[in-house]
């Protein structure tokens, strides 16, 4: 079956403006997680939705956000984009939500991310 | 907040070695463990994972952890590396309460034919 697929891969963008990254999960799966990757920071969690709804967020400030639509697909977007913004952007998907409680039979799959460079 | 730490950022092997790579996390109460692998190329995928139960836990490609709660870690090892092994791997912690993931920084590991 498909995998996890990310539009655009790349991404060049100026300060100041905004940016939206889209996500397409396994077919099936309802649970979607952003992820930002930096050689300064790591790897670090955006946010999950999981049936339309926000369940978690990561320590962002309100310039990330994001939405999932009834077909699960899920979008972020990135207002007034910052040089530190640059990054490679993971989305994953998972049939159940992380704090499920049968989370432990579930895995996550990654798709291959979008960079984006801020100049 | 929860920290984890990988720390070896560098490890380079020869094929048939053994490897074991670091993990430690700083939360004290209930965990749930992840190692991932990113091969050269493709996606981050899931080694493998303890929730609880046996805290050795065998992942694909031969791979395996052993949680140590006592030691707040989460090592991975392998017994004999290949070639193919040659990816970099992240630790990753989620506590009971939060479910958000922590990951440590990663471990490039270079096999060498």
């Amino acid at each position: 079956k498909a995998g996890v697929t990310q539009t655009p891969r790349y991404l060049i963008k100026t300060r100041g403006q905004q940016v939206t990254l889209s996500c397409s999960p396994i077919s099936g799966h309802r649970s979607v997680s952003w992820y930002q990757q930096t050689p300064g920071q790591g790897l670090q969690f955006l946010f999950e939705y999981f049936s339309e709804t926000q369940r978690n967020k990561g320590n962002f400030p309100g310039r990330f956000s994001g939405r999932q639509f009834s077909n699960s697909r899920s979008e972020m977007n990135v207002s007034t984009l910052e040089l530190g913004d640059s990054a490679l952007y993971l989305c994953a998907s998972s049939r159940k939500p992380l704090a499920g409680a049968d989370s432990s039979t579930d895995t996550q799959y990654f798709g291959p991310g979008t960079r984006l460079t801020v100049l | 907040a929860q920290s984890v730490s990988q720390h070896n950022h560098h490890v380079i092997l020869s094929e048939a070695a053994s490897l074991e790579l670091g993990c430690n996390y700083s939360y004290g109460g209930t965990v749930n463990l992840f190692w991932y692998v990113q091969y050269p190329g493709q996606h981050l995928q899931l080694l493998l994972k303890y929730f609880s139960g046996d805290p050795l836990v065998k992942g694909i490609k031969g791979f395996e952890a052993e949680f140590i709660k006592s030691k707040f870690s989460f090592n991975l090892r392998k017994p004999s590396v290949q070639w193919s092994d040659t990816a970099e791997y992240f630790c990753a912690v989620r506590t009971g309460g939060s479910y958000i993931p922590t990951f440590g920084r990663g471990t490039s590991l270079i096999v060498h034919p």
